[in-house]
């Protein structure tokens, strides 16, 4: 049973360029979240997918943000015009849907470093 | 809205000493569910434990062990004899039953730093 992965696992931008990420969670698993990690801090939520739907996204997540899960398995979180703050590890998560709060499983995450 | 404080931002030990890691959460929910992850320098955050509101047994799983106390919204983890294989980041974190997509609230995480 693989784990959760996510590619590129290093990016490296010059400002105001696009990048897009991706991240495939384990077979089976319905939920699938984001999360945003700067140097020193804990994971923040970015945004949540239920199969294909996205049913949350956090304040955190500006206009300049757009994720997709268009067959309910993998999915793809875009920056457009890539600021300097965006500098950041960008994590995947994926659990099963259940009654019960379920365990996240994380991806080993996207370095990303925009000059 | 709910708060996760991990006031110890690194712990440095040597070798086969004991390291507890505090962690405090503020929740006005009755029913949610703490977590410990551990983020070795690869950057994976990797799953340690789950506890929800309602079981407040402690557990003694190898060298880890964790203390779940309700009367004072703590969940502080320990190792005991550490390695320096423990050196990572650790994480505590909360979720609650009414928010319905289950997202994690995390501490700012404490650094573990075990010397030979």
């Amino acid at each position: 049973d693989t784990g959760v992965s996510q590619d590129p696992r290093h990016k490296i931008t010059k400002r105001g360029q696009n990048v897009t990420f991706r991240c495939d969670p384990i077979s089976e698993h319905n939920r699938l979240y984001w999360y945003r990690q700067t140097l020193g801090q804990g994971p923040e939520f970015l945004t949540y997918f239920q199969n294909e739907a996205q049913l949350e996204k956090s304040r955190l997540l500006s206009d300049r943000f757009s994720a997709e899960r268009p067959k309910g398995s993998f999915s793809t979180l875009e920056i457009q015009r890539t600021e300097q703050g965006d500098s950041a590890m960008y994590l995947c998560a994926s659990s099963p849907a259940d009654s019960v709060r379920e365990t996240q499983y994380f991806g080993p995450g996207t370095r990303l470093l925009v000059l | 809205a709910q708060k996760v404080t991990q006031a110890q931002t690194e712990i440095s030990v040597v070798e086969k000493e004991d390291v507890t890691l505090d962690c405090v959460y503020e929740t006005r929910d009755t029913t949610y569910y703490l977590f410990w992850y551990k983020q070795p320098p690869s950057g994976e955050l990797v799953f340690l434990i789950r506890r929800n509101s309602f079981d407040e047994q402690n557990e003694i799983s190898g060298r880890y062990s964790w203390n779940f106390q309700k009367s004072t919204s703590s969940f502080n983890f320990t190792i005991t004899a550490s390695q320096v294989v423990d050196s990572a980041v650790y994480f505590c974190a909360l979720s609650v039953l009414t928010d319905s997509w289950g997202k994690l609230q995390f501490g700012a995480g404490t650094q573990v730093v075990v010397t030979p």
